[in-house]
């Protein structure tokens, strides 16, 4: 599948460790959202950009900080991160606000591990 | 802003049952509501979508109702197969809030043989 790619597909980090998630659209799309999917909390909206805009941050921690260079890439920098963030980051695109197409398209999910 | 309810949160069914998930919304300006499936290991992908204006739709062996009034909408899954076990979310999304989408908590479906 080429829609949306997520890289690295799992990932390891000490707390003390600087990495960096990277999610690829090939669909298109205007509008670029970041996941977070535990137990606790199946699915949880962390960042949202559309057109290169961050539009929507939902309360979350500053070690988690998204950059979007253009409309098909995104980035979630990752540092000093705690034992309870270790969960599948997901990447989502869709066609954008200024459209009727709501619909979401998922990337694989980065399945991270905080030591 | 929105807040989406799903219940059951687990449902196991015998093969060739139907399964019913529910789910409420709070916002009554929500117009879209969309259902994911996720499987195991897998990627959520959008098995079914409804808008405000319409009040049920289908696809095949399954279908989504809305009740705008009660704000609640449900999943119905007919004759189901062992391959229907996953992970379902609800979803809701508000025009006045871009495209976002609001997620239910998920209802695990376990179908058995």
């Amino acid at each position: 599948e080429t829609g949306v790619t997520q890289t690295p597909r799992h990932l390891v980090m000490g707390m003390t460790n600087k990495k960096s998630l990277k999610c690829e659209q090939h669909l298109g799309h205007n509008a670029m959202y970041w996941y977070k999917q535990s137990a606790k909390k199946p699915l949880e909206l962390m960042f949202v950009y559309n057109f290169k805009e961050q539009t929507e941050n939902n309360s979350v921690p500053s070690r988690f900080s998204p950059e979007c260079p253009n409309s098909s890439h995104l980035f979630l920098h990752l540092h000093t991160l705690q034992p309870e963030d270790s969960a599948l980051y997901l990447c989502a695109s869709s066609q954008g606000r200024t459209t009727r197409s709501y619909e979401q398209y998922f990337g694989p999910g980065t399945r991270l591990t905080v030591t | 802003g929105e807040n989406v309810e799903q219940h059951p949160s687990t449902l196991s069914v015998q093969e060739g049952d139907s399964a019913v998930i529910k789910c409420t919304y709070s916002d009554s300006a929500s117009n879209y509501f969309p259902w994911y499936k996720q499987e195991l290991g897998k990627r959520p992908q959008l098995i079914i979508d409804i808008r405000s204006n319409v009040g049920e739709k289908k696809d095949q062996r399954i279908a989504v109702t809305l009740n705008k009034t009660a704000k609640h909408f449900s999943l119905h899954i007919t004759e189901t197969q062992p391959e229907d076990s996953a992970v379902y979310f609800c979803a809701a999304s508000n025009p006045n809030a871009g495209n976002m989408l609001t997620f239910g908590g998920g209802t695990r479906l376990m179908v058995k043989p």
